[in-house]
């Protein structure tokens, strides 16, 4: 299994502020005949599932407002969140799907400082 | 519109075996290049990926539980079903299924979720 490793557990950002997370990779996800890294985001809050923000580590989902954005190859991977907002209050994970069976970061909470 | 339901028991004893459906819609699981995966959540802690079931019969277990583990289609009944023998109260959590699917001949990740199950296994 691929194993993704999240940085930090948590973090409180003040309202406006920006507002970054890191996700590892034990193996590289960037598949080499299409030039893409199969690592996606998710943000979930209480009582939810998981919503797909971000997939090919850099492209959002419809709907997903511009403040969110993800970047990095290989192994190291980032989401920020630009402009932190109330409602941007949640867990975060990042994800792969470049093996068999899709792995989950450890998460990592947001709150407002 | 995709839309998954996740149902089945509560509340199961350990050393029973824990049948979970999923029922789905605005989609076909005998169509080329979809699936649909079992995600389990403990309280307050990460996703796990259990188990991955495509339209052409490819099952994919988590590998620290494929011996528990047995994922089904009826494609007549647009339902997946997931399977777990001798469980354990570590396994108590809320259970989801999701939707993948290839997107210009390229596997996607989960992008539909069913609002998952809540299981508790306790005596």
């Amino acid at each position: 299994d691929i194993v993704m490793t999240q940085s930090p557990d948590s973090l409180a950002v003040s309202l406006g502020e920006r507002a970054t997370i890191n996700c590892k990779s034990s193996q590289s996800v960037l598949y080499s005949s299409n030039n893409k890294n199969y690592l996606a985001w998710y943000q979930q809050k209480p009582g939810q599932p998981p919503k797909l923000l971000i997939y090919w580590a850099s492209t959002r989902e419809s709907g997903v407002p511009n403040r969110f954005s993800g970047s990095g190859s290989g192994t190291d991977f980032t989401l920020t969140i630009s402009s932190l907002q109330a409602e941007d209050v949640a867990v975060y994970y990042c994800q792969q799907y470049y093996g068999t069976l899709l792995t989950f970061g450890g998460g990592t909470k947001v709150e407002i400082k | 519109q995709i839309t998954l339901r996740e149902s089945g028991p509560t509340l199961v004893k350990p050393t029973q075996t824990l049948t979970l459906t999923c029922t789905f819609s605005g989609f076909s699981l005998t169509t080329n290049g979809v699936g649909v995966g079992w995600i389990r959540q403990p309280p307050g802690k990460a996703l796990e990926c259990l188990a991955l079931i495509y339209w052409d019969d490819d099952e994919r277990y988590s590998p620290s539980l494929k011996s528990r583990l047995t994922i089904t289609k009826d494609t007549s009944k647009n339902q997946v079903v997931l399977t777990m023998i001798n469980m354990d109260p570590v396994d108590t959590g809320t259970y989801y299924c999701a939707h993948r699917r290839k997107v210009n001949r390229e596997w996607g990740t989960f992008d539909y979720w069913g609002q998952g199950t809540l299981v508790i296994v306790s005596s």
